[in-house]
């Protein structure tokens, strides 16, 4: 089925420890994005991508880092992980920019830090 | 910081009601979307209502805007179980912001 999948579904990091979580579309969409998800607070995008090669901060981006070397993947990056980072991660993708099209989203990833 | 507040945080009603939920956003936007999430799973993009648009339908949702008072409604008729679900609005800003900012969400129960 064409969309957006996260891998891996679930994680447990001990503090300290690395990870990079994989997001993969087949749309041939432009813009890929990484959000973070918190009881009570919503959606809060951590770095975007409007083309392959690109990589920009969003909103909360410390602790993390991005690639977009191939357009139809974009990887989330964690070098150290923290407590405070543990959350359900987004990713999701557009074919433009979003004051044309929704967002297509993955299933998330549930990640844990202890 | 949370562009977009929802209200009410969560909201209970019976099968075949009509449920109404608000967002209230601070800036001026480009356009406004609608979003469901089912639990344990991803956004679901339900319908885009663009700044000089006041009202949208896309089957039972019914989408109004109202950009003097920054404020958005999404009318679900004749709910269902399924229905059952946590709705977000996300508006997209003027100023060259090309990235959604989401609101805290609608959590909606419908009861059978």
């Amino acid at each position: 089925n064409a969309g957006v999948t996260q891998t891996p579904k679930f994680r447990v990091l001990k503090t300290g420890q690395s990870m990079t979580l994989l997001c993969a579309q087949d749309m041939n969409h432009e813009y890929m994005y990484w959000y973070r998800q918190d009881p009570g607070m919503g959606l809060r995008l951590i770095h975007y991508s409007v083309g392959e090669g690109t990589t920009a901060k969003g909103e909360v981006p410390d602790g993390y880092n991005v690639s977009r070397l191939k357009k139809q993947n974009f990887l989330l990056g964690l070098e150290s992980a923290a407590p405070s980072q543990t959350s359900v991660y987004f990713c999701a993708s557009s074919y433009l920019q979003a004051t044309a099209y929704g967002y297509t989203f993955g299933s998330g990833t549930r990640l844990t830090v202890v | 910081s949370q562009q977009g507040e929802e209200d009410p945080q969560a909201l209970s009603i019976q099968e075949g009601e009509n449920a109404t939920m608000n967002c209230s956003y601070k800036t001026s936007i480009n356009n406004l979307q609608w979003y469901r999430q089912n639990s344990g799973r991803g956004l679901v993009h339900l319908i885009l209502i663009r700044s000089n648009e006041r009202e949208k339908h896309s089957g039972r949702l019914r989408v109004t805007l109202d950009t003097s008072k920054k404020s958005s409604s999404l009318l679900i008729t004749a709910s269902r179980a399924a229905d059952t679900a946590s709705y977000f609005c996300a508006t997209v800003s003027n100023f060259g912001n090309e990235k959604l900012t989401f609101g805290t969400g609608t959590r909606l129960t419908i009861i059978p």
